[in-house]
């Protein structure tokens, strides 16, 4: 069974056009993530919930919305797209070893190559 | 900003041969982190290394930490075409945002 799985793995589609990828983690994960790669493999965080709450959102375009139904869940929606857009987004989870301990181990999916034409 | 740089940016070398990769960070951590990405899939946990420890192994790989000097080295002993990839380091830090923030990765050629 694959631990974090997201859909579509690939996805090509026009300017202005509103796309949706969707994450699923089924390792019982509180925490959960989207992060974009660029065409530099460069990856930047996104997006983090903890247990359905927003915990981080970076300087994103609030073109990009997240939404989480569940803590196995996290979607990505993003509006009217533009050429920039085009990256790798990648969904992932964790699961916090507690106060203090900090992050034991991120477990990605294996991305959502996304082309804006 | 970015927390993580990794040197080189690539690498190239034969198989068998030692591959050595580097990684500076700015803030204080908890831990780091490194990752493997094969060309066109997703990152894959190695190995995690905590602020307390200076070494830690796991099969060919060793992974130091020098936190006076806010750098880690990854070491792949023997390598193999197989771990042609990229490699990633991450850092969790002790304070404040609860992520992990990666640098911009090695390219990893390992020839047959």
């Amino acid at each position: 069974d694959t631990a974090v799985s997201q859909t579509p793995k690939y996805l090509v589609t026009q300017m202005g056009n509103d796309k949706s990828i969707k994450c699923e983690q089924n390792l019982g994960h509180d925490t959960m993530y989207w992060y974009k790669q660029d065409s530099k493999k460069f990856l930047k965080i996104m997006f983090s919930y903890n247990n359905k709450e927003l915990i981080i959102n970076e300087t994103v375009p609030n073109r990009f919305s997240p939404k989480s139904p569940d803590k196995a869940h996290l979607n990505l929606h993003i509006n009217s797209l533009e050429l920039g857009d085009s990256a790798v987004y990648f969904c992932a989870s964790s699961q916090e070893g507690g106060p203090g301990t900090g992050i034991n181990t991120i477990y990605f999916g294996e991305g959502s190559w996304l082309t804006v034409v | 900003s970015q927390q993580g740089e990794e040197d080189p940016q690539a690498l190239s070398i034969q198989e068998g041969e030692n591959a050595t990769m580097n990684c500076s960070y700015k803030t204080s951590i908890n831990n780091l982190q490194w990752y493997r990405q094969n060309s066109g899939r997703g990152l894959v946990h190695l190995i995690l290394i905590r602020s307390n420890e200076r070494e830690k192994h796991s099969g060919r790989l060793r992974v130091t930490l020098d936190t006076s000097k806010k750098s880690s080295s990854l070491l792949i002993t023997a390598s193999r075409a197989a771990d042609t990839a990229s490699y990633f380091c991450a850092t969790y830090r002790d304070t404040g945002r609860r992520a992990l923030t990666f640098g911009s990765g090695t390219r990893l050629q390992v020839q047959p």
